[in-house]
Parts: C-alpha cells; sequence; structure tokens
C-alpha cells in the first residue's frame, strides 16, 4: 500500500521561508499524480491552496506557491506570517478515482 | 458562491447505519463530481468516496468499500454517504467537497469544502 509522506511538523520565523514536502514511501511523485494542497486551522474545514502542482485556488495569495523538487512535491511559503501556523495536507492521485492524502505538516510560525 | 452543507450525523453503535447529506448550492450541481472525505479525532484527513456526475461511476477508499454507498440526486441538489457496519475507526467529521469538474480524477481535485458533520460511533 502506497504511503504519502510529509513532514510531521516544520518551523519557520514570521517573514521567513519554509518548504513543505510531500513524498511517495516508493517511488517519486511526478505532476501525473496531480498534487493539491490544502490548509486547516483547528476547528475549521480544510481550505484549498493549491491544485495540480502549481495552481493557486482563487484568493490565495501569490506567497503560497507549488512545485516539484526532485521526486517530492513542494509547498513553498515566503514571508511567512502569523495566521500561517496551521496544518498542511497534500494528496495525490493513485488513478481509478482513488486519492491518497499525506498525514500532515504541522507548520508553527515563531 | 459555493456553499456545502452536511447533515445526518451523530452517535450510531457499532454495527450501525447512518446516511450522511450534503446539500450544496451556488453552483450548477449536475456539473460537479462530487467527494466525501474524513477526519478522525486528532489524526488527518482521509479519502473516503467519490462520484461522477451522473452518477454512474463510483470510488471508495478499500477500508469502506461494502459498507458505504455514495450517491446523488440532481434534482435535489444533494450528495448523499449512506453508511453501514460501523466501526469504531469510522468515526470522524464527515466532509462533503466539490471536485473542480466532472470527473473523479487527477484533474479534478477538491476545491470547495464543506463544514462536515461529526459522526460518532460508540456503544
Amino acid at each position: 500500500q502506497t504511503v504519502v509522506t510529509q513532514e510531521p511538523s516544520f518551523s519557520v520565523s514570521p517573514g521567513g521561508t519554509v518548504t513543505l514536502t510531500c513524498g511517495l514511501s516508493s517511488g517519486s511523485v511526478s505532476t501525473s499524480y496531480h498534487p493539491s494542497w490544502y490548509q486547516q486551522t483547528p476547528g475549521q474545514a480544510p481550505r484549498t491552496l493549491i491544485y495540480s502542482t502549481n495552481t493557486r485556488s482563487s484568493g490565495v495569495p501569490d506567497r503560497f506557491s507549488g512545485s516539484i523538487l526532485g521526486n517530492k512535491a513542494a509547498l513553498t511559503i515566503t514571508g511567512a506570517q502569523a495566521d500561517d501556523e496551521s496544518d498542511y495536507y497534500c494528496v495525490l492521485y493513485m488513478g481509478s478515482g482513488i486519492w491518497v492524502f499525506g498525514g500532515g505538516t504541522k507548520l508553527t510560525v515563531l | 458562491e459555493v456553499q456545502l452543507v452536511e447533515s445526518g450525523g451523530g452517535l450510531v453503535q457499532p454495527g450501525g447505519s447512518l446516511r450522511l447529506s450534503c446539500a450544496a448550492s451556488g453552483f450548477i450541481f449536475n456539473t460537479y463530481a462530487m467527494y466525501w472525505v474524513r477526519q478522525a479525532p486528532g489524526k488527518g484527513l482521509e479519502y473516503v468516496s467519490g462520484i461522477s456526475t451522473n452518477g454512474l461511476n463510483r470510488y471508495y477508499v478499500n477500508s469502506v468499500k461494502g459498507r458505504f454507498t455514495i450517491s446523488r440526486d440532481n434534482s435535489k441538489n444533494t450528495l448523499y454517504l449512506q453508511m453501514g457496519s460501523l466501526r469504531a475507526e469510522d468515526m470522524a467529521i464527515y466532509y462533503c467537497a466539490r471536485a473542480s469538474g466532472k470527473y473523479v480524477d487527477g484533474n479534478y481535485p477538491i476545491d470547495y469544502w464543506g463544514q462536515g458533520t461529526p459522526v460518532t460511533v460508540s456503544s
């Protein structure tokens, strides 16, 4: 069974840049997995940030960007702000109508 | 404005059944595939099921196959999830979500989410 991997936690200083990654337990992530990224604060529903590797969802500021870095999908936040402190989830399309989420990364801004 | 409002969650005994509903508004419902995603307490997101615009193509994560059924009523702009043989590990907040297009495939990921409805499985 394929596992989608994410860093459990990460921290960034206000104004800093952070890159979160999304990998596979076996193999490399490519655009054919159509990676998407979601942000979730405690008690709230997820919010779509990025889809199809690097397309920002409506209303998402351009300091959020998506890419493929090496063998992983990546979400980069530049100029981190206090309200970026959230859980971030990636999801990959595995084919046959099935998506698999990563375990999420808890981002701390301090 | 796209709105997805889930209902039907609640307390159910192990082995019991429950039907979740998701009322959609603010878009042409029958032109978008739809998804269910769940989140167990303190855990991450888990894809549960997806359905195409006409309801003919349905997909399930292995852990719910044979127990859950996704369906939709395009005349009522409503998505459903019929859940049966419920287990403790099914306890979660269940989110209704819209695909960005008409098919359940990689080109149409989730773009909008509902606020979720909680399901508690306990005796």
